[in-house]
């Protein structure tokens, strides 16, 4: 299966600033066929990006991904208070559909 | 809008079963495939198996072969995930999401359901 690393395990930024997250996989994941979500304390994962850079409807364009191959890139461009929260890639590539272990941004 | 309830939250006896739904609404229940993601107490996501209601068979994840069920009722837009021989280590909320469109990453998520294992 394909395994997906994510890094840096905690970013802590100020409101305002850029994040960059990153989702390498252990394998080549053909077609970008990776997903981005965001998931907050007691509430499901939302949808933010998928085929690794095709916003989903209603996300704001300071969020933004990139990458092929092996490595991916979620950047948010001006974090704002509601983005602190835990972020994951997932790979729906090859089965069984994997998930990295996330990436938490918080409040420096 | 696309819709997913779950049903609530469950405490069930090591060696039992539980069995999960997830109830459709809104957009087309058959044609898009309905998966399951648990996530353990303070832990990351992982995918157990999906189904497309049309076709009426599942994939499962390896992990889970033998050991999960899950079924989709078209008639009445709900999708079921049975776990069986839970483990303490079963604890965790499930999650039923519903792919966006032909391949199999989730835009609608239901609500979470956790599930308790527990002597």
């Amino acid at each position: 299966e394909i395994v997906l690393t994510q890094s840096p395990g905690t970013l802590s930024l100020s409101p305002g600033e850029r994040a960059t997250l990153s989702c390498r996989a252990s394998q080549s994941v053909s077609s970008s066929y990776l997903a981005w979500y965001q998931q907050k304390p007691g509430q499901a994962p939302r949808l933010l990006i998928y085929d690794a850079s095709s916003r989903a409807t209603g996300i704001p364009d300071r969020f933004s991904g990139s990458g092929s191959g092996t490595d991916f890139t979620l950047t948010i461009s001006r974090l704002e208070p509601e983005d602190f929260a835990l972020y994951y890639c997932q790979q729906y590539d090859s089965a069984p559909w994997t998930f990295g272990h996330g990436t938490k941004v918080e409040i420096k | 809008q696309v819709q997913l309830v779950q049903s609530g939250a469950e405490v069930k006896k090591p060696g039992s079963s539980v069995k999960v739904s997830c109830k459709a609404s809104g957009g087309t229940f058959s044609s898009y495939g309905i998966n399951w993601v648990r996530q353990a107490p303070g832990q990351g996501l992982e995918w157990m198996g999906g189904i497309i209601p049309v076709f009426g068979t599942a994939n499962y994840a390896q992990k889970f072969q033998g050991r999960v069920t899950i079924t989709a009722d078209t008639s009445t837009t709900t999708a079921y995930m049975e776990l069986s021989s839970l483990r303490s280590d079963d604890t965790a909320v499930y999650y039923c999401a519903r792919e966006l469109g032909r391949y199999p990453f989730f835009g609608y998520w239901g609500q979470g359901t956790l599930v308790t294992v527990s002597s």
